[in-house]
């Protein structure tokens, strides 16, 4: 059964600082990784999206990366804003799964001035 | 387009009661999900649905029953309300490879 774990759970960082949030996954049989983004009380807004055959993907200040082989994938927000201010979750779709996805449990970010 | 709409927004359940939860979503997704959310374990796929007239069961789903008779509605149904089944439940539809969510239901079973 796949698993997926980010860490940390919370993270708090000054305005303009450079961050990276970690994801990792227990089954490397995986067709995609999406990366979400979740407001409070809201829903789940999909950021990026990087294929099992790609290594990153960039969206204006987020990257992400993957490394299936390792089970591990990252985000990285280059000069954080407090609007970045967020939950971010990885997902893992695994192959021929009807585009079913595992999430994981998460990370709740605050950017401060 | 409005997306993928949720209704109700808020629930509040005895024990016991009975609740349909609807989806709808507006841009012809063949794909639809529902999740529920709750603290410290992320999204888990309750049912979903891969066309009209199809569903098939997810990673939770007991204590639930779903339908898709139209393309572009999800019910989402619970029969018995049980404490265990309060959380938030978000509704997902996609076609290809990203899911569009709605913006939640949160229901209280007391």
């Amino acid at each position: 059964k796949q698993e997926v774990t980010q860490i940390p759970a919370a993270l708090s960082v000054p305005e303009g600082e450079n961050l990276v949030l970690n994801c990792s996954f227990t089954d490397s049989a995986i067709y995609n990784l999406q990366w979400f983004r979740q407001d409070p009380g809201k829903g789940l807004t999909s950021l990026l999206l990087i294929q099992s055959s790609q290594r990153e993907q960039t969206s204006g200040r987020l990257n992400a990366s993957l490394d299936k082989s390792s089970g591990r994938s990252t985000l990285y927000i280059a000069a954080s804003q407090p609007g970045d201010s967020a939950t971010y979750l990885c997902a893992v779709r695994i192959t021929g799964t009807a585009s079913k996805l595992t999430f994981g449990t998460g990370t709740r970010l605050q950017v401060t001035l | 387009n409005a997306g993928v709409t949720q209704t109700p927004k808020f629930r509040v359940l005895k024990t016991g009661q009975s609740m349909t939860l609807l989806c709808a979503q507006d841009m012809n997704h063949e794909y639809m999900y529902w999740y529920r959310q709750d603290p410290g374990m992320g999204l888990r796929l309750i049912h979903y649905s891969v066309g009209e007239g199809t569903t098939a069961k997810g990673e939770v789903p007991d204590g639930y029953n779903v339908s898709r008779l139209k393309k572009q509605n999800f019910l989402l149904g619970l029969e018995s309300a049980a404490p265990s089944q309060t959380s938030v439940y978000f509704c997902a539809s996609a076609q290809g490879d990203t899911q569009y969510f709605g913006p939640g239901t949160r229901l209280t079973v007391l």
